[in-house]
């Protein structure tokens, strides 16, 4: 099992609609959760960090449920403007108590007018 | 502008060759990462520097891979003998602080190997 997963998509929306990713992962000691979008042909950005109470910020939601391993990413009334690729970022314990970031492969949103 | 900056933006190269190279990260971050990210796939760690000291390395980086960051400032990477697998973009992030801070990226160079 890949320590962090992501459905590749893609996932094609209408403007306005609402679209939910999940993002699970593998190792339990899992410390710090992130969100980053990724445009065609540019680099990664910060979109959101994960909290464990969830944190909103404008028509985004993250959420994390440690119990079941898996962080969600909520877009509502999506914009054409939201179509990039969406990358889930853990930040993990290692054996012999090392911190490493893992990233997921990404989620493709097409949002279509 | 104060960000990350890549150099060169393309690199075109024949198998066997070196090339090198060249971040510069935000100035006053004290971390540097080097990433390599091929199509679909999400960015693969390849080692960081906390001021000038290398840190880690990850297994993807061959012997011929290295990177210095000579004065905890820009930093480079260097491919020896490149091979057609080492295609992709070499991205390179800095960050303020531990990992779990936010990374900045630079805008990576795009590697192809004839």
């Amino acid at each position: 099992r890949k320590e962090v997963e992501q459905d590749p998509g893609p996932f094609n929306v209408p403007e306005g609609a609402t679209v939910a990713f999940n993002c699970t992962y593998s190792n339990s000691a899992s410390q710090s959760f992130f969100w980053y979008r990724q445009d065609c042909r540019k680099e990664p950005k910060l979109l959101m960090s994960v909290y464990s109470s969830g944190n909103e910020d404008g028509r985004f939601t993250a959420q994390l449920n440690r119990a079941s391993q898996y962080i969600s990413l909520l877009i509502r009334d999506s914009k054409l403007s939201d179509s990039a690729t969406y990358l889930c970022v853990v930040l993990v314990l290692n054996a012999g108590n090392n911190r490493k970031l893992i990233w997921g492969l990404g989620t493709s949103l097409a949002v279509n007018p | 502008d104060t960000g990350v900056s890549q150099d060169p933006r393309h690199k075109i190269t024949k198998r066997g060759q070196n090339v090198t190279f060249r971040c510069d990260p935000i100035s006053e971050h004290n971390r540097l990462y080097w990433y390599r990210q091929t199509l679909g796939q999400g960015p693969e760690f390849l080692t960081y520097f906390q001021n000038e000291a290398q840190l880690e390395k990850s297994r993807l980086l061959s012997d011929r891979f290295s990177a210095e960051r000579p004065k905890g400032s820009f930093s480079t990477l260097e491919i020896q003998r490149t091979e057609q697998g080492d295609s992709a973009m070499y991205l390179c992030a800095s960050s303020l602080g531990g990992l779990g801070k936010k990374l900045f990226f630079g805008s990576g160079t795009q590697l192809s190997v004839l």
